[in-house]
């Protein structure tokens, strides 16, 4: 069964413009992780944040974790078009990590 | 460092032929996984190896065999594939727990007839 949902299933923006995803999970969590899957490549792994950490931010990105409302956020600012992939949160459950369906981001120059 | 390789990139099987997915690393993980991915069902996990020697169910293990004999390599056998088990496979490993960040390969094609 998935744990983490992202949302938008997919996404189409301007280079330049910010993107928001964001993912809710069910049960509670001690991480929550980001990866992102260029077409036809493996996923890569982008940024961890912990249960007691709200936001946490690497070059572009931020990331925002409500674990009240269970969910997370990861925002890409300024855009560009080799940031064109799919985005997945991954939850962590008993002993492995558990996928979400992924965003699709689409960024046109 | 290679990371995570997989080997074959392609393969293209007939209902009922058997084959043999290869994961190595060379990053000296414990942990390594192996996932399927279909269109509009994101990543599921089939098995995992907490470490060499051992083998453990995921998700969706049923038609799989998987064996790790060496730490670097971890298998992933189909005995008697079927259409179902079309999909791309991507191996994964980890340093520590299974709910570390996840290192993945570049992913196997595979279709079956």
């Amino acid at each position: 069964s998935q744990q983490g949902e992202e949302d938008p299933q997919a996404l189409s923006i301007q280079e330049g413009e910010n993107a928001t995803m964001n993912c809710s999970y069910k049960t509670s969590i001690n991480n929550l992780q980001w990866y992102r899957q260029n077409s036809g490549r493996g996923l890569v792994h982008l940024i961890l944040i912990r249960s007691n950490e709200r936001e946490k931010h690497s070059g572009r990105l931020r990331v925002t974790l409500d674990t009240s409302k269970k969910s997370s956020s990861l925002l890409i600012t300024a855009s560009r078009a080799a940031d064109t992939a799919s985005y997945f949160c991954a939850t962590d459950g008993y002993s492995t990590l558990t996928f979400g369906k992924g965003t699709m981001l689409l960024v046109s120059p | 460092n290679a990371g995570v390789t997989q080997t074959p990139k392609f393969r293209v099987l007939k209902t009922g032929q058997s084959m043999t997915l290869l994961c190595a690393q060379d990053m000296n993980h414990e942990y390594m996984y192996w996932y399927r991915q279909d269109p509009g069902m994101g990543l599921r996990l089939i098995h995992y190896s907490v470490g060499e020697g051992t083998t453990a169910k995921g998700e969706v293990p049923d038609g799989y065999n998987v064996s790790r004999l060496k730490k670097q390599n971890f298998l992933l056998g189909l005995e008697s594939a079927a259409p179902s088990q079309t999909s791309v496979y991507f191996c994964a490993s980890s340093l520590l727990e299974g709910t570390d960040t996840q290192y993945f390969g570049p992913g196997t094609r595979l279709t079956v007839l």
